[in-house]
């Protein structure tokens, strides 16, 4: 079965400093990973995702992230925080073993301080 | 390209009715799933159809059913509504290759 752990529920930077949030997977088969963003009252919009291509992922926003096989991780980062990216995180797998459903981390909430 | 539409946004019913919730896909866009969104579960997975019909589905009561019509749009269903049923059901759309899903703004609902 698979399944993903974020391991912090809250985190919070001053704006200007590095952002971390990280995320471990479990996954049978080859995973698909993607890491969402959802601000107050609106709904998901994707940030990045891995399908198996570069192990390092680009994203929108200045986000980045890292799939690495060895430790199981997925964990996004950025160099530098700014108050607009305040929101909740959602790291999820997709199952690739024919189900294709999204399977979400319990969500990490972003807090930037000024 | 407009996004996925859902409709209504928001909702608000009492325990015992039912209650149906709409979902337009991005055009092209053939599977569309739901999920439900609470402060205590988190997001979990509803259903997923695709062509008109479902294909996945989660763990939930038979009081939540959907279905897809031929030009891919969604609604989802739910009876007998509970006080435990209100939360964001969010609508996500996908190509065939279901690698990236879009989702809707969500529609909040309340029972009361």
């Amino acid at each position: 079965a698979q399944s993903v752990t974020q391991l912090d529920s809250h985190v919070s930077v001053s704006e200007g400093t590095p952002v971390l949030l990280r995320c471990n997977y479990s996954s049978s088969y080859s995973p698909s990973l993607f890491w969402y963003v959802q601000h107050p009252n609106k709904g998901l919009q994707l940030l990045l995702k891995y399908t198996s291509a570069a192990t390092l992922v680009k994203g929108i926003n200045g986000f980045e992230a890292e799939f690495k096989k060895s430790e199981t991780s997925f964990h996004l980062t950025k160099p530098s925080a700014h108050m607009s990216d305040a929101a909740e995180y959602f790291c999820v797998v997709s199952d690739t073993s024919g189900t294709y459903k999204y399977i979400f981390g319990t969500g990490t909430r972003l807090k930037v301080l000024a | 390209k407009a996004g996925v539409t859902q409709t209504p946004r928001y909702l608000i019913k009492t325990r015992g009715q039912q209650v149906t919730l709409s979902c337009s896909p991005i055009s092209g866009h053939r599977s569309v799933s739901w999920y439900q969104q609470t402060p205590g579960q988190g997001l979990q997975f509803l259903f997923e159809y695709f062509s008109e019909t479902q294909r996945n589905k989660g763990n939930f009561p038979g009081r939540f059913s959907g279905r897809q019509f031929s030009n891919s749009r969604s609604e989802m269903n739910v009876s007998t509504l509970e006080l435990g049923d209100s939360a964001l059901y969010l609508c996500a759309s996908s190509l065939p290759d279901y690698n990236e899903q879009f989702f809707g703004p969500g529609t909040r609902l309340t029972v009361l």
